[in-house]
């Protein structure tokens, strides 16, 4: 069973779309991370949310922390072909290790 | 200034063999990691040193063995290398795990 559920695992949409990412869990987070991965690359951290109900902005992307702390969202507005990619979302539940989710696959077409 | 480098990028080896994977920071992190990211991309903590101390070894198989010489550098030395180990190892660092980390570009190992 993973600590960390993402859905949807694949999303395919076309440039100009909106779409949103969830990150869920049963257990509380004291934060959680979000990161990108590219095709023959690392994955690359976008945003660390910290605070239940924070809300991040890094351009068209809205990252959310929900207010339990058990879950995160991640919102592309107007996506573009180069937001393709693996969207990763990795936390530390209380007491534990970095845990990451299985991951969303996203495909921006042009 | 790449501020993870690992290599070899690519490892392609027979089954049996013994091979090593180099990875340095130049970060000032004091904490460095192993993972492994299987066929679904899925990222598994296998080890993590702090300060050259071991602090998190993962049930891994006792042929994977990591050597941190100094905070910098944690290379990762596989024994008799098996078709199961086949996968993209990362190394990566933290100052601190709540913050975030920085991975290395990876390398790709096809045991053959």
């Amino acid at each position: 069973t993973q600590l960390l559920e993402q859905s949807p695992q694949f999303l395919s949409i076309q440039e100009g779309e909106n779409l949103t990412v969830y990150c869920n869990s049963s257990s509380v987070f004291s934060s959680l991370q979000w990161y990108r991965q590219e095709p023959g690359e690392g994955p690359v951290l976008l945003v660390t949310v910290v605070t239940g109900g924070e809300v991040k902005k890094l351009k068209r992307l809205t990252f959310q922390f929900g207010d339990a702390r058990k879950d995160s969202s991640l919102h592309i507005t107007a996506a573009q072909p180069g937001d393709t990619g693996l969207y990763l979302c990795a936390g530390v539940p209380s007491g534990s290790r970095l845990t990451f989710g299985e991951g969303t696959q996203l495909t921006v077409n042009p | 200034d790449t501020a993870v480098s690992q290599t070899p990028k690519y490892l392609v080896t027979q089954m049996g063999n013994d091979k090593s994977i180099k990875c340095e920071q130049n970060l000032g992190h004091d904490t460095m990691y192993w993972y492994k990211q299987d066929s679904k991309k899925f990222l598994k903590i296998m080890f993590s040193y702090n300060n050259k101390e071991l602090i998190i070894n993962e049930t891994v198989p006792n042929r994977f063995s990591p050597k941190s010489p100094d905070k910098a550098h944690l290379n990762l030395h596989i024994n008799s290398l098996e078709l199961g180990d086949s996968a993209v190892y990362f190394c990566a660092s933290s100052q601190d795990r709540e913050v975030g980390y920085t991975f290395g570009s990876g390398t790709r190992l096809t045991v053959v």
